[in-house]
């Protein structure tokens, strides 16, 4: 059973540069996360999509942040163009549709070091 | 609003004795709880969820929690602490006034297990 990919697993570039975070979640289920976690906010909820559609991006930190899901098997998270604040771990999450009490399962993450 | 909150972001413990992790929610309505358990370089994962059917919850290597109405707790425990029970653990409430499958998650207590 295929658990929530995401790639790269460690990602390091310098400052000004596109990074493009990559999240598979499990099949059949409609709803997708994105977190960024780090030492001093902990883990921050940056957007959250259902059956495709983006409904609440409230977390995304600024206009340099992007994230789409063109299918339901494949999203991504963009920083255009990234700084070194930006650096952090960055997980995707998906869970089943349905009832309110379904988990989330969490991907294994990208770090994400800007220099 | 929901809000989690989650006393002592360290516990140490000596292997063998009892660990006791502490939840607070603040929630309107009924809630739906979660732990999830986050091993260094993963993503994280569910250990136990309380869904109203018991308050009484048995979850994955042992650790159980109790849900507690008129303290508006979620403790988490385990009677004996095993060396492989280092970890940062996240206890979640579901985010019923925004969403129905997005959660609340509180700021994590980090967990040493001392041989």
């Amino acid at each position: 059973d295929a658990g929530v990919i995401q790639s790269p697993r460690h990602e390091v570039t310098e400052m000004g540069q596109e990074v493009t975070l990559r999240c598979k979640p499990i099949s059949g289920h409609n709803s997708l996360f994105w977190y960024r976690q780090t030492m001093m906010r902990g883990l921050e909820l940056l957007i959250y999509f259902n059956n495709n559609v983006p409904i609440d991006d409230s977390g995304m930190p600024e206009d340099r942040f992007s994230a789409k899901m063109p299918n339901a098997s494949f999203s991504t998270l963009k920083i255009q163009p990234s700084e070194p604040r930006d650096s952090a771990v960055y997980f995707c999450a998906s869970s089943q549709p349905g009832r309110i009490n379904q988990p989330q399962h969490f991907g294994d993450g990208t770090r994400l070091s800007i220099l | 609003a929901q809000s989690v909150t989650q006393l002592g972001s360290h516990v140490s413990v000596s292997e063998g004795a009892l660990v006791l992790l502490r939840c607070n929610y603040s929630s309107s309505v009924p809630p739906y709880l979660f732990w999830y358990v986050q091993y260094p370089n993963q993503g994280l994962q569910l250990l136990l969820k309380y869904t109203s059917a018991a308050t009484l919850v048995k979850g994955i290597n042992g650790f159980e929690a109790e849900f507690k109405k008129s303290e508006t707790s979620f403790h988490l425990t385990k009677p004996s602490a095993h060396m492989s029970d280092a970890a940062e653990y996240f206890c979640a409430v579901s985010d019923l006034e925004t969403s129905y499958d997005k959660v609340i998650f509180g700021p994590g207590t980090s967990l040493s297990v001392i041989p």
